[in-house]
Formats: structure tokens, sequence, C-alpha cells
């Protein structure tokens, strides 16, 4: 079965640096998510991404995150400036059609700010 | 504010109870999903609804739209249930998502 994948698995980066976190979503789904957990507390929705443009972003998707389809097949989203709160696991997620096929997770990614 | 409340937070079942999730939400909804999270963080995803019931293996999902209440049950409970179960809206109105705060499932057996 076809699955969301994201790499890498694990970030170590320093305060102050840019990270890149790279997904690669179902091929034949349209509609792309970020959502990040803070260790020990819930998912939260970063931001939804539908015909190459940003369609829904939360309260946290502010100007140090964006997010990017290069080539057709990876969906990124990059963090600019990192801060010791940005610390928690990004997950990324992929679906056919939002009202009628379910989320499909990729294995998130552990970001670590030191 | 939480949009999204679930009960309860922790759970713990013998191997063979049967065992409810609620979930009740505030905002207007196009869709509510359960998931399912392994202690290795993993998500993966058990229900997305819109009205009624589904139902696959031992895992039952209800919504009841008028209420804004949907419940997940495991019938038949064994340790590989245990886990983290999170409930997740699509708000109505646009591609926003509303999570849980997730109940911890932890079956004896």
């Amino acid at each position: 079965e076809p699955e969301v994948t994201q790499t890498p698995s694990h970030q170590v980066t320093q305060m102050g640096q840019e990270v890149i976190l790279r997904c690669v979503p179902i091929s034949n789904h349209l509609y792309f998510y970020w959502y990040r957990q803070i260790l020990g507390q819930k998912v939260e929705f970063l931001v939804s991404f539908y015909n190459n443009e940003i369609s829904e972003k939360s309260e946290i998707f502010d100007d140090q995150f964006s997010v990017e389809r290069p080539d057709g097949s990876n969906f990124t989203l990059k963090i600019r400036s990192t801060k010791l709160e940005d610390s928690a696991m990004y997950f990324c997620a992929s679906t056919a059609r939002p009202l009628n096929s379910p989320l499909h997770f990729g294995n998130g990614t552990r970001l670590t700010v030191t | 504010k939480n949009e999204v409340e679930q009960s309860p937070q922790n759970l713990t079942a013998q191997e063979g109870e049967f065992i409810t999730i609620n979930c009740s939400y505030s905002v207007g909804i196009s869709a509510l999903h359960w998931l399912q999270q392994h202690p290795g963080g993993g998500i993966v995803s058990l229900f997305m609804l819109s009205s009624g019931k589904k139902k696959h293996g031992r895992l039952i999902a209800t919504i009841n739209i008028q209420e804004k209440h949907s419940s997940l049950h495991i019938t038949a409970s064994h340790p590989r249930d245990s886990a983290v179960y999170i409930c997740a809206v699509r708000a109505g109105t646009g591609n926003q998502f509303y999570f849980g705060t997730g109940t911890s499932l932890t079956v004896i057996p």
C-alpha cells in the first residue's frame, strides 16, 4: 500500500538555524497537511495545501514557517530561525479528497532545537 | 479553548472488555476522524465519518451531528489495541483541523 514518507526521521539543529522538513505524499493525493505535536501535548494543525497554494493555516503558522511543493512530488516545511519551542514531532499527511477519503500520515520528523 | 474534547483521558481495561471513547466538539464540521497513535509516535487513520456509523473489524465509530458527539468502540479488546486514540475534526468552513488531546488506552492481558 502506498504511504507518505518523511525525511529525516530526526533532525537536530541549533537555535536560529533554518530547517527544511521533507515529505513525499501519496502520488495521486491532492491535499497536503503539516501538523506538529510537542512532546506530551496534542497534535496541532499547522497548514493545509491544495492546488499549489496554502488553503488554510493556523495561528501557529506565522512568518517563520513556509511550505512549498517544489517539484510535484515533494512537499516541504521550512522553519526559519528556529526557536527552542519549535522542538516537536512534525507530521505530514495527505488525502485524495478531504470529504471522502481518510488522511494518510507519515511517520513524522522529530525536530530537536538546542 | 478546546474545540474538541475527549474522554476519558486515560483508560485501562482487561483483555476482552468492551471499550468506549467519547469525543465532543464545539465547531461546525465537515468530517470527523478517529486516529490511532502508537507508542513509537506513528499515526494511523481508523475512521472518517460525516454521519452515522462505520465498522471495521472490532472497531465501531458513531457520530451524532446534532449533538456534536462521536464515540469509538472497541469490542473484545486486546493488548495490541493499547495506543492513544485521537479524535480530530475538519472544520466545516475550510480545511483546518482541530484535535482532541487523545485517550491513552492500555489493555491488560
